[in-house]
């Protein structure tokens, strides 16, 4: 079946320290893949998507390329701010065997930013 | 555009008592999800709505759980009787289309003692 591997946490970097979190997945074909963002006590918000290999997704300064030949789609972040601290989800979503989008999420992993 | 809403945010009930979580998604997404997160994990998929018919309900606790998206708009989960391990987020989204990837609400916070 499909699945989403993460990196586990938590993660603690400094502000303007350089953000890698590992996301690796298991499916047939070529899934669409996405990074949610979860701030304490709030709903997932979409961070951002790719829906065909080698395309990269970005938004807020994050950045992730789907990499088919590695099935993983790391998230990226140059200089990362203690606004950033949150909790991160990698997920992918693959046509069912109802004809149905589903989406299959990672467990998460927390950051958190030290000024 | 407004987003999913869910109501209540909070709720805190005993064991064996019932309870129900409404949601109204996005004006015309088609695609309605309800997703249980217990505390550290990620979201599991409880069931699934095109429009106003299941496409996917294979992780609901059906003994327990319901849920209904009547005139394919707004939706209602409950869950009678509630035990402990109930307690988690319950998390609301929808979607035009599924590749684009579900917008989520934010959540209700169940407490079961």
């Amino acid at each position: 079946g499909n699945s989403v591997t993460q990196m586990e946490g938590p993660v603690t970097l400094s502000e303007e320290a350089f953000l890698t979190i590992n996301c690796t997945y298991t499916a047939t074909g070529y899934p669409s893949l996405f990074w949610y963002v979860q701030y304490p006590g709030e709903g997932l918000q979409l961070l951002l998507k790719a829906t065909k290999a080698d395309d990269k997704g970005s938004n807020k300064g994050f950045e992730a390329t789907y990499r088919k030949e590695t099935t993983s789609f790391h998230l990226e972040k140059g200089s990362v701010q203690v606004s950033d601290s949150a909790v991160y989800f990698c997920a992918l979503s693959r046509l069912s065997n109802f004809g149905n989008e589903k989406l299959t999420f990672g467990t998460g992993t927390r950051l958190t930013i030290i000024p | 555009e407004a987003g999913v809403a869910q109501s209540p945010r909070y709720k805190i009930i005993e064991k064996r008592q019932s309870v129900a979580f409404w949601c109204n998604p996005i004006s015309g997404h088609a695609t309605l999800y309800w997703y249980q997160q217990i505390l550290g994990q990620g979201p599991k998929l409880l069931i699934q709505f095109q429009n106003n018919g299941v496409v996917d309900d294979s992780q609901l606790p059906k003994d327990r759980f319901s849920a209904e998206r009547l005139k394919g708009v707004d939706s209602t989960l409950k869950i009678q009787p509630a035990k402990l391990e109930d307690s988690a987020v319950y998390l609301c989204a929808s979607s035009y289309q599924g590749a684009l990837g579900p917008l989520f609400g934010q959540g209700t916070r169940l407490t079961v003692v």
